[in-house]
C-alpha cells in the first residue's frame, strides 16, 4: 500500500543545472498533479495529467516540463534551475475527476543555489 | 477569480481548549470544499469534502461546517497530536476540476 511515492526527498542544485523529479502511484489513478508549496502561500499547480500520454499546464508552468509515458508515473523536469524554483514539490493523484480525495506524496525539498 | 483565505495564520491552544479555524472563499459556483491536514515534512492528508451550504461532517475531535461564503473547522477538546497545519481548498464549477488552495492555519496544541 505505497500510495504515491516521490523521489528524491531532498536535492540541492546549482543555478542552471537540470533535474527530474519522479512520482509513482500504485492505485491505478487516472489523474496526477505536480504542485509547489512555498511559505505563506497555498499549493500552486504546476502541471497535471488526466491520463497516460496527456499533460496540461497549471497555474505556474514556466521553467518546468512534464511527461506521463506510463499511467503510474509522472515526471517533473527542471530544464535550467533558478533560485526562484527553491520550494517543496508535491505530487498528487486521484482516481477520476469526480473523486475528490487527492492522495499526496511526501514531497521533494529542492534548494537551488 | 476563485480565491481562498484562511485565518488565523497560526493558533496556539492549550490541550482541551476548543476553537475554530476559518476558510473564506470566493468561487463562481462551488463544486466542493476540502479540508486537509499536513504534518511537518509530509504531504497533505485528506479529511473532509463539503458540497453545499449547511452540510457538516465530523471525524473524531474535528467538525467541518459550510456556508455560502466560508467554512469552519471546529476542534473540540484538542490533544497535542492534533497539532498540524490545516489546509482548505475549493473546486469551482468553472475550474476544470482543479483545486484552489488556502495558505493554511498552523495549529499548535500545548500539553
Amino acid at each position: 500500500n505505497a500510495g504515491v511515492t516521490q523521489t528524491p526527498k531532498f536535492r540541492v542544485l546549482k543555478t542552471g543545472q537540470s533535474m527530474t523529479l519522479l512520482c509513482a502511484q500504485d492505485m491505478n489513478h487516472e489523474y496526477m498533479y505536480w504542485y509547489r508549496q512555498d511559505p505563506g502561500m497555498g499549493l500552486r499547480l504546476i502541471h497535471y495529467s488526466v491520463g497516460e500520454g496527456t499533460t496540461a499546464k497549471g497555474e505556474v508552468p514556466d521553467g518546468y516540463n512534464v511527461s506521463r509515458l506510463k499511467k503510474q508515473n509522472f515526471l517533473l523536469g527542471l530544464e535550467s534551475a533558478a533560485p526562484s524554483q527553491t520550494s517543496v514539490y508535491f505530487c498528487a493523484s486521484r482516481l477520476t475527476a469526480g473523486s475528490y480525495g487527492y492522495t499526496f506524496g511526501s514531497g521533494t525539498r529542492l534548494t537551488v543555489v | 477569480e476563485d480565491q481562498v483565505t484562511q485565518s488565523p495564520e497560526a493558533l496556539r491552544l492549550q490541550e482541551g481548549e476548543s476553537s475554530s479555524l476559518n476558510c473564506s472563499y470566493t468561487v463562481s459556483g462551488l463544486r466542493g470544499l476540502f479540508w486537509y491536514r499536513q504534518d511537518p515534512g509530509k504531504g497533505p492528508e485528506f479529511l473532509f469534502t463539503l458540497y453545499s451550504a449547511g452540510e457538516e461532517k465530523e471525524k473524531e475531535r474535528l467538525k467541518a461546517t459550510l456556508t455560502k461564503k466560508e467554512s469552519f473547522l471546529h476542534i473540540t477538546a484538542p490533544k497535542p497530536e492534533d497539532s498540524a497545519t490545516y489546509l482548505c481548498a475549493v473546486q469551482g464549477v468553472d475550474s476544470n476540476y482543479q483545486l484552489i488552495w488556502g495558505a493554511g492555519t498552523k495549529l499548535i496544541i500545548k500539553p
